[in-house]
């Protein structure tokens, strides 16, 4: 089966620090997306890419900065992390068909 | 762009009932629209999928309807179990090369 790994799976983080999401997949799928999870929102699509070297913004890229160094790899940065960007976030990956592949999510807090 | 919307936003059902989850979607160019369950604490997991020339599709105890004309889906789950408490959204995108759009999610409960 797909498989898509995240790391860490839980995180503390101080306002105004630095913290970077990763994820894996071994599918061999060209998309891969991050999305952001909160209570009352669904699925909120914060960056994307459809290739190594290629990162797209999504519907509330303010604040986060993505980077797809290989086929394998998305990692989700956010420079100077805030209380607001405590969530649980989701990296998937998606093949020809579009069916998403989703990662086991990361829960983030900003104290 | 894409709006895609989901109804009810929440279901409290008895095990062994049936229920229904509708979805919207607004942009005629989406051809492809797959569903995803997630259970308390979990990843999403596709679940099912149709494409926009088809009006039916069943996989065991789920039947999924595509009406193109009114751009709306439901999902039909039936004999349900505990084990389908979960949230369930509808998806929608174009084809593999552009965005995929989610809705709201609809919250499932089955007591037993």
């Amino acid at each position: 089966e797909a498989a898509v790994t995240q790391s860490p799976r839980n995180k503390v983080a101080v306002t105004g620090g630095k913290v970077t999401l990763s994820c894996n997949q071994t599918n061999n799928h060209n998309n891969m997306y991050w999305y952001r999870q909160d209570t009352g929102h669904g699925l909120r699509l914060i960056h994307y890419s459809y290739g190594a070297g290629s990162t797209e913004k999504g519907d509330i890229p303010d604040g986060y900065k993505a980077s797809r160094p290989s086929q394998e790899n998305f990692s989700l940065i956010l420079e100077l992390a805030t209380p607001s960007q405590t969530s649980v976030y989701f990296c998937a990956s998606g093949g020809q068909q579009n069916t998403l592949y989703f990662g086991a999510g990361t829960r983030l807090s900003v104290l | 762009g894409e709006q895609v919307e989901q109804l009810p936003s929440s279901l409290i059902v008895q095990e062994g009932a049936s229920v229904l989850i509708n979805c919207s979607y607004t942009d005629s160019a989406s051809v492809y629209f797959p569903w995803y369950k997630q259970e308390p604490g979990k990843r999403l997991q596709f679940i099912i999928d149709i494409r926009s020339n088809m009006e039916r599709k069943q996989t065991q105890r789920l039947t999924l309807l595509f009406d193109k004309k009114t751009k709306h889906l439901s999902l039909h789950i039936t004999a349900t179990q505990p084990g389908d408490s979960a949230i369930y959204f509808c998806s929608a995108s174009r084809n593999s090369n552009n965005r995929i759009f989610f809705g709201d999610g609809t919250q499932l409960v089955v007591k037993p």
